[in-house]
């Protein structure tokens, strides 16, 4: 069985710049999961996606910080303008249902400049 | 909301000792406990889990423990291997009740000595 699919791996911008990241979760999984992981920290929940609707936005920055899962399989994560402190790994996870286990991908490496 | 502590945060051993990692928990309505692994570069990965209505749980050389009252868990893996060393993430979660999510620890950086 395929994994949960992260694009890209690294991404170096500078401060202001947008960036996007990309999702592909495990097949017939429900539930997907975007979180950041800033060095030394257990990944933070910044959003999770029921199908296509939105379950819990709570921590995520919605003044620069945007998701969508159209069609309800991939995920985007955009952040626009980025800023220093947004240096983290992004983690995809998805489940069967959000009472199943999660699973996650390798996650994109973000470093702003 | 759920608050997730846990000790220590670096912890070596010597290859066959014994590593224990201990967090607490904060929202007694909490009931789902897993630990993950995360290797370098990697995303966490889900080694063992226990529910409320279960004091302990055993997996090979890994074993996990709950105290509901006292509200913490601990992992315990025992006869450690290089292979182990990694950081181990705690987390809670409330399950069957709406919508369930889960509050990691900051985790423990586990070093396995040959």
């Amino acid at each position: 069985e395929a994994g949960v699919a992260q694009s890209p791996r690294y991404k170096i911008i500078e401060k202001r710049q947008s960036v996007a990241f990309w999702c592909n979760p495990i097949s017939g999984h429900a539930t997907l999961y975007w979180y950041q992981q800033i060095l030394g920290q257990g990944p933070k929940l910044l959003i999770q996606f029921q199908n296509n609707g939105v379950v819990d936005d709570s921590q995520l920055p919605k003044d620069r910080f945007s998701a969508e899962r159209l069609k309800g399989v991939d995920s985007t994560l955009k952040i626009q303008p980025a800023k220093l402190e947004d240096s983290a790994v992004y983690l995809c996870a998805s489940s069967l249902t959000d009472q199943e286990t999660q699973y996650f991908g390798p996650g994109t490496r973000l470093l702003v400049l | 909301g759920e608050n997730v502590e846990q000790h220590p945060s670096t912890l070596s051993v010597q290859e066959g000792d014994s590593a224990v990692i201990k967090c607490t928990y904060s929202d007694s309505a909490s009931n789902y406990f897993p630990w993950y692994k995360q290797e370098l570069g990697k995303g966490p990965q889900l080694i063992i889990d226990i529910r409320s209505n279960v004091g302990e749980k055993k997996d090979q050389r890994i074993a996990v423990t709950l105290n509901k009252t006292a509200k913490h868990f601990s992992l315990h893996i025992t006869e450690t291997q290089p292979e182990d060393s990694a950081v181990y993430f705690c987390a809670a979660s409330i399950r069957g009740s709406g919508y369930s999510t889960l509050t990691f620890g900051k985790g423990t950086m586990l070093l396995v000595s040959p």
